[in-house]
């Protein structure tokens, strides 16, 4: 199995740049494509997809969140933060059966 | 606008069975993989299942092979989960997604707002 480690939580101030790192443990890129997916989550919430394919913008989702990485290494940032952005993230691979999801981070206001 | 809704969740007791329900609107169901996830108590997301458009290959993690089993009624734009000797680890949130098709790949692009299963006697 792919195993996705996350950092469980990151403190942030409001209008800073948050980073949040998702480390997997086998490549997840395959011809050309990263399978890295991004999911915010607020609480009593249904997770909401925010990036797809390691870099790519969900519709309707701010420009503030952005995504980078390939191989084993990715990160989601969100430049600014804004308080409706404190929640949990999780990243998600789909390059493999099972698919697996990281430990999630929560974005804490510092 | 893409509709997810669960239902069939509750409290089952330990070695007994419960079938989840979704159904689903404003998108052509037969043309996307569906999948459940599921969310433990306080805990994180934990992928159960995916079905294949046509419901012909299905995909399950090691957790619950052999006693989940993931269907779909494309004429009815359904998806289910027959859950079977069930254990209190099952106990979690169960979460329809739809996977994303041409747009968001292997993605799990919409999600519903999900249904308690409680395991315990």
């Amino acid at each position: 199995d792919i195993v996705l480690t996350q950092s469980p939580a990151l403190a942030v101030s409001l209008e800073q740049r948050a980073t949040i790192s998702c480390k997997t443990s086998q490549n997840v890129d395959n011809y050309g494509i990263s399978y890295m997916h991004w999911y915010q989550q607020k609480p009593g919430q249904q997770p909401k997809l925010l990036i797809y394919e390691g870099s790519n913008l969900a519709s309707g989702i701010p420009a503030r969140f952005s995504g980078s990485g390939s191989g084993t290494d990715f990160t989601l940032t969100i430049d600014p933060v804004e308080a409706d952005d404190i929640a949990t993230y999780y990243c998600q691979q789909s390059k493999d059966y099972p698919r697996t999801f990281g430990g999630g981070t929560k974005l804490e206001l510092k | 606008e893409v509709q997810l809704v669960e239902s069939g969740g509750g409290l089952v007791q330990p070695g007994r069975s419960l079938k989840l329900s979704c159904a689903a609107s404003g998108f052509t169901f037969s043309n996307y993989y569906m999948a459940w996830v599921r969310q433990a108590p306080k805990k994180g997301l934990e992928w159960v299942a995916t079905i294949s458009t046509s419901g012909s290959r299905t995909y399950y993690p090691d957790s619950v092979k052999g006693r989940f089993t993931i269907s779909r009624d494309n004429a009815k734009s359904s998806l289910y989960l027959q859950m079977n000797s069930l254990k209190s680890e099952d106990t979690a949130t169960y979460y329809c997604a739809r996977h994303g098709g041409e747009y968001y790949g292997f993605s799990f692009a919409y999600w519903g707002q999900g249904t308690l299963v409680t395991v315990s006697s």
